[in-house]
């Protein structure tokens, strides 16, 4: 089953520019977790984020989480060609479970 | 780092066999493994979980007998898809968790199955 919902779908973008990705949620919890994946290729997990947390940065990466709104944001700024790819988010309940959304595809233009 | 591995990582086969994908956790035991199916363009979808010792926990709508899930080391999990359809061709990935680790989740690089 799936989560929710990102947005948006695709995002195309130059080279330099920030890149925002939102993703929303049903359920409660324990924490959310970005993950990136190139095409055809296994996931790469970019950063996790706890309930009790309302933001995260990890070098160009920033996210958010509003437990209120049941929704997280992922931004990379100053974005580079390389970063094209889908991004996930993904929940979980501490026991290694994901439940995933339903990505965004960015592509980073040179 | 801890790795998973996965293979095959691309497999063709033929409509009616079975095909197996192992998932290895190669420098810790994994009591947990998650496997995921993604259809082109699509997202991840849990198909079940895979529980040393014990029966694998199914999502609702995956079918059991068709996906063959053995966890039989703490190394080790299989999918076993039987009588192989050709929409059954998708891309197969694990996952594990490591456990006192914060929960740490590592994922292997997938296996291409595809049906002929």
């Amino acid at each position: 089953s799936q989560q929710g919902e990102e947005d948006p779908q695709a995002l195309s973008i130059q080279e330099g520019e920030n890149a925002t990705m939102n993703c929303s949620y049903k359920t409660s919890i324990n924490n959310l977790q970005w993950y990136r994946q190139n095409s055809g290729r296994g996931l790469v997990h970019l950063i996790l984020i706890r309930s009790n947390e309302r933001e995260k940065h990890s070098g160009r990466l920033r996210v958010t989480l509003d437990t209120s709104k049941k929704s997280s944001s992922l931004l990379i700024t100053a974005s580079r060609a390389a970063d094209t790819a889908s991004y996930f988010c993904a929940t979980d309940d501490d026991t290694g479970k994901l439940i995933f959304g339903q990505g965004t595809t960015l592509q980073v233009k040179p | 780092g801890a790795v998973v591995s996965q293979h095959p990582s691309r497999v063709i086969c033929k409509s009616g066999t079975s095909v197996k994908i192992e998932c290895r956790s190669l420098d810790f035991q994994a009591t947990t493994m998650f496997w995921y199916r993604q259809f082109p363009k699509k997202s991840l979808m849990l198909m079940a979980t895979s529980n040393e010792g014990s029966k694998a926990t199914y999502e609702q709508g995956v079918e059991k007998d068709k996906f063959l899930i053995n966890h039989a080391s703490l190394t080790l999990s299989t999918l076993t898809v039987t009588s192989a359809h050709p929409e059954d061709s998708s891309f197969y990935i694990c996952s594990a968790s490591r456990g006192g680790d914060g929960n740490t989740i590592y994922f292997g690089e997938g296996s291409w199955l595809t049906v002929v």
